[in-house]
């Protein structure tokens, strides 16, 4: 079976800081994935990164940025949180090719809150 | 925006068949049908995907009608633990856009 680990499932942090959020598969995919979900907004992509090293923007990139420096991991960074990041954040990955038909495979979330 | 329609809610009772309908009257030739499910708290779970034929995993099985413009999900005998909110999706150059979903409740 696929696995996508996120690092943590709740996560508290102060408005201003500089937020870490860690993900890991085990199926050696070639794609990984940062999305939000909301309320009523539905999922919403951050960042996807197709290789190693490499990063695309997706529908909603300011205020976040990402790094891939191995190909099983895909971090997410909050660069200063601000409230409105309060949110829950899910990790996907899968197999090579954005635009392929392989299915996306997604960790559990992590429910990160900006006080 | 998404490009399906699915109902809101569905019941289902313990044992029996879930049939979950989606629309998606816009689907290009080439653009593959996807299903997940969300149960409270937890990621998307990927369950099957098809092109035009019908496909059968271990979770469930797919049927898309030969227009393509609409599919179902069969869950043949629902769980209580089947009780989650399902996504019936078409990928959007490239990306997942997850609409409202259906939300099932399987009943004893």
């Amino acid at each position: 079976d696929v696995k996508v680990t996120q690092s943590s499932r709740y996560l508290v942090k102060r408005t201003g800081e500089k937020v870490f959020l860690e993900c890991v598969q085990d199926m050696d995919h070639e794609n990984m994935f940062w999305y939000r979900q909301d309320p009523g907004l539905g999922l919403r992509l951050i960042y996807f990164s197709y290789d190693v090293k490499m990063k695309e923007k997706g529908d909603i990139p300011e205020g976040y940025s990402v790094s891939r420096e191995k190909k099983e991991r895909f971090s997410l960074i909050l660069e200063s949180a601000s409230t409105n990041q309060t949110s829950m954040y899910l990790c996907a990955s899968s197999f090579a090719g954005f635009y392929s038909n392989q299915p996306q495979h997604f960790g559990d979330g992590t429910r990160l809150s900006i006080l | 925006d998404a490009k399906t329609t699915q109902p809101p809610s569905m019941d289902c009772a313990e044992g029996r068949a879930a049939n979950l309908p989606c629309n998606h009257s816009t689907i290009s030739g080439n653009e593959y049908v996807y299903w997940y499910r969300q149960i409270h708290s937890q990621g998307p779970q990927y369950i099957i995907h098809g092109l035009k034929n019908n496909e059968t995993n271990e979770m469930a099985s797919l049927i898309i009608t030969e227009d393509r413009k609409s599919s179902t999900l069969i869950l043949p005998h629902a769980t209580l633990r089947d009780t989650a909110v399902y996504y019936c999706i078409v990928r959007v150059a490239g990306k997942l856009i997850f609409g409202t979903g259906t939300r099932l409740q399987v009943f004893p």
